[in-house]
């Protein structure tokens, strides 16, 4: 039943690894997204897919790499991790692009 | 551009107090929709209550009420009672439907600790 689920919800990795997140969402909402939440608990908008089109691309570095299969579906590739990506990842998904967003329990990523 | 603005960092209140979170939102467009989301210590974003920008009527649910006032950009939340259950970081939030770029701008939250 849960409505935006992700996957893993810790991760603990070297410097250097690359890791996925993965994000599924079953209230068949068009548009979904990724937050990035620093150690201050700033949230901000990373990237936003729209019917697996990307549309919002917020100077994320190019080693953050979405992918979205189908409209259910929006993962996140990370290369060569770095110390500063050491953060909770937040996956979220809405209807239309400007209404309510719900979000996933969140992915505590650990780069060490 | 849009903006929000919450200048309470963090809130200490004891149980059974009325508390107030501010924010304070600017934006060009006249159509917005403003947001209110609760992240307690466990780490979930739980949406509380979205409020369009045509409608400012106040609103209640519970012990959590919403007042809104186009005049002075500010969407305020207030928890009556508090319970320490509420201890949780807000964020009030802020979308504009209107360009290809429309996406939800968060302020930087509120902590808030509610002490038996």
């Amino acid at each position: 039943d849960t409505a935006v689920s992700q996957t893993p919800k810790y991760l603990v990795t070297q410097m250097g690894n690359d890791k996925s997140i993965k994000c599924e969402q079953n209230l068949g909402h068009d548009t979904m997204y990724w937050y990035k939440q620093d150690s201050k608990k700033f949230l901000k908008i990373m990237f936003s897919y729209n019917n697996k089109e990307l549309i919002i691309n917020e100077t994320v570095p190019n080693r953050f790499s979405p992918k979205s299969p189908d409209k259910a579906h929006l993962n996140l590739h990370i290369n060569s991790l770095e110390l500063g990506d050491s953060a909770v990842y937040f996956c979220a998904s809405s209807r239309l692009r400007w209404e309510t967003q719900y979000f996933g329990p969140g992915t505590r990523l650990l780069v060490l | 551009a849009q903006k929000v603005t919450q200048a309470q960092t963090e809130i200490s209140v004891v149980e059974k107090e009325d508390v107030t979170l501010d924010c304070v939102y600017e934006t060009r467009d006249t159509t917005y929709y403003l947001f209110w989301y609760k992240q307690p210590p466990s780490g979930e974003l739980v949406f509380l209550i979205r409020r369009n920008s045509f409608d400012e009527q106040n609103e209640i649910s519970g012990r959590y009420s919403w007042n809104f006032q186009k005049s002075t950009s500010s969407f305020n939340f207030t928890i009556t009672a508090s319970q320490v259950v509420d201890s949780a970081v807000y964020f009030c939030a802020l979308s504009e439907p209107t360009g290809a770029n429309s996406k939800l701008t968060f302020g930087k939250g509120i902590t808030l600790s509610v002490r038996p």
